[in-house]
């Protein structure tokens, strides 16, 4: 069973803070990594993919993956109230579908 | 910016009927997907479809689950006979995944979902 995990949180932080998210994965065949943000009732909205080691930044947001150790994580700098959201990590395990499998989410509180 | 368009927005339907949610990928994508997020829980996939083909379903999409391109633009899931527990979010998403030439190739970009509720 593939799997994708993830804190289930809330992690809550200040505003101005750097929030940490972090997903761990099974499968040593995974290809690709994305990060999604959910708003409450809403659709997964893409944040940042990465499919290299080491980090990616783009404007706020950096992604880090580890192959080795099956991790990714999200670092948002300067959080804003506004990024209070779900955050879910996706792994494409690249098999004939390259369906995506979601972690559980990390819910994120950012505090004015 | 292009985005894949899903309607209606919500169905409210009775137990034991057909419904159909509609989907509009993004046009020049080729693969096609559904999820489904029952509320709480998470993002599960339940089908994927390309070159006019299922390449994949999940334990989820029995046989009373269909999926359709009828024509160059709409993707439709249809659930034939609907259950209590088919409540849910319905997520369409697409990409335009070929061979991986470059980073952004297999990103999926996701509708705004179908809330389906059977009573």
């Amino acid at each position: 069973q593939k799997e994708v995990e993830q804190n289930s949180g809330p992690l809550s932080v200040p505003e101005g803070a750097i929030a940490s998210l972090n997903c761990t994965y099974s499968d040593r065949g995974s290809q690709s990594f994305f990060w999604y943000r959910q708003y409450s009732g809403k659709s997964p909205e893409l944040i940042m993919f990465i499919y290299s080691n080491g980090d990616k930044e783009d404007g706020r947001f950096t992604a880090q993956l580890n192959k080795a150790s099956q991790y990714v994580s999200l670092l948002i700098r300067d959080s804003q109230p506004s990024d209070s959201a779900t955050y879910l990590c996706a792994v494409n395990i690249m098999d004939s579908s390259y369906k995506l499998i979601f972690g559980s989410g990390t819910r994120l509180l950012v505090r004015p | 910016e292009p985005e894949v368009t899903q309607t209606p927005s919500h169905q409210v339907t009775q137990m034991g009927q057909e419904v159909i949610l509609r989907c509009v990928p993004i046009s020049n994508h080729l693969y096609f997907y559904w999820y489904r997020q029952i509320l709480g829980q998470k993002v599960e996939f339940l089908v994927s479809f390309y070159n006019n083909e299922i390449s994949e379903k999940s334990e989820i999409f029995d046989d009373q689950f269909s999926v359709e391109r009828p024509d160059g633009s709409n993707f439709t899931l249809k659930i034939r006979s609907t259950k209590l527990e088919d409540s849910a979010m319905y997520f369409c998403a697409s990409s335009d995944f070929m061979l991986r030439t470059d980073e952004s190739t297999d990103t999926q970009y996701f509708g705004p979902g179908t809330r389906l509720t059977v009573l």
